[in-house]
């Protein structure tokens, strides 16, 4: 079945760092890519949607310098937290659609 | 126009019964109901999904049933297991577009 690997599982930085989140369709191409975010006991919210080789829609309210979103294949997206701050800990989601929409495992961030 | 509605918040199910839990959606133009399942620290997974044209889909034991009319759909599983304990989200969507989604229900299935 598809397979999407999301890179790291988990990561901590210090305050004011940028920290990278990979994103990777293994077996498929994805035509769109999805970024959501959750918080404890949460339900998945939509940060933004891009398609490979242009930019990202982001859902109002998120900041999109602060969350840089890069599409650029079929089978990688990147999600980067740019001067992070305690307040963007959290756990981050991708999801893959091709045939069917397929979620990465996620990736809990905390800044310290 | 855009939201999906679940309930319950929470729900308590012996082992061996059945846990329902429910959604109920507004935009007309959605064709695409998934349910999944989601374990602390874990990515959502996909469980079981249906479309419109249909009014119940089963695999294994795992049942959706939807309610075209009344803008509603319900997922069913039978014969409960503690294996089963996690949080469960509807969503709903125009295929291919963003998946909006249920604000989720934590199932915990007592042995």
């Amino acid at each position: 079945g598809a397979v999407v690997s999301q890179h790291p599982s988990w990561v901590i930085c210090k305050s004011g760092t940028s920290v990278k989140i990979e994103c990777r369709s293994l077996d498929f191409q994805a035509t769109t890519m999805f970024w959501y975010r959750q918080f404890p006991k949460q339900s998945l919210m939509l940060m933004a949607t891009s398609n490979e080789g242009s930019k990202a829609t982001y859902e109002q309210g998120v900041e999109k310098d602060k969350f840089l979103i890069n599409h650029a294949s079929l089978t990688l997206s990147t999600l980067t937290v740019t001067s992070a701050h305690p307040e963007d800990s959290s756990f981050y989601i991708c999801s893959a659609f091709s045939y069917g929409y397929t979620f990465g495992s996620g990736t809990r961030l905390t800044v310290v | 126009q855009q939201q999906v509605k679940q309930s319950p918040q929470s729900l308590i199910v012996q082992k061996g019964g059945i846990s329902i839990i429910n959604c109920a959606y507004e935009n007309t133009a959605f064709d695409y109901f998934p349910w999944y399942q989601q374990f602390p620290g874990k990515g959502p997974a996909l469980l079981i999904a249906i479309r419109p044209d249909v009014s119940e889909k089963k695999e294994g034991r795992f049942t959706i049933s939807f309610n075209k009319s009344a803008k509603q759909f319900s997922l069913h599983i039978m014969d409960s297991q503690p294996g089963d304990s996690a949080t469960y989200f509807c969503a709903a969507t125009v295929y291919g577009n963003k998946l909006v989604f249920g604000a989720g229900t934590i199932l915990r299935v007592k042995s």
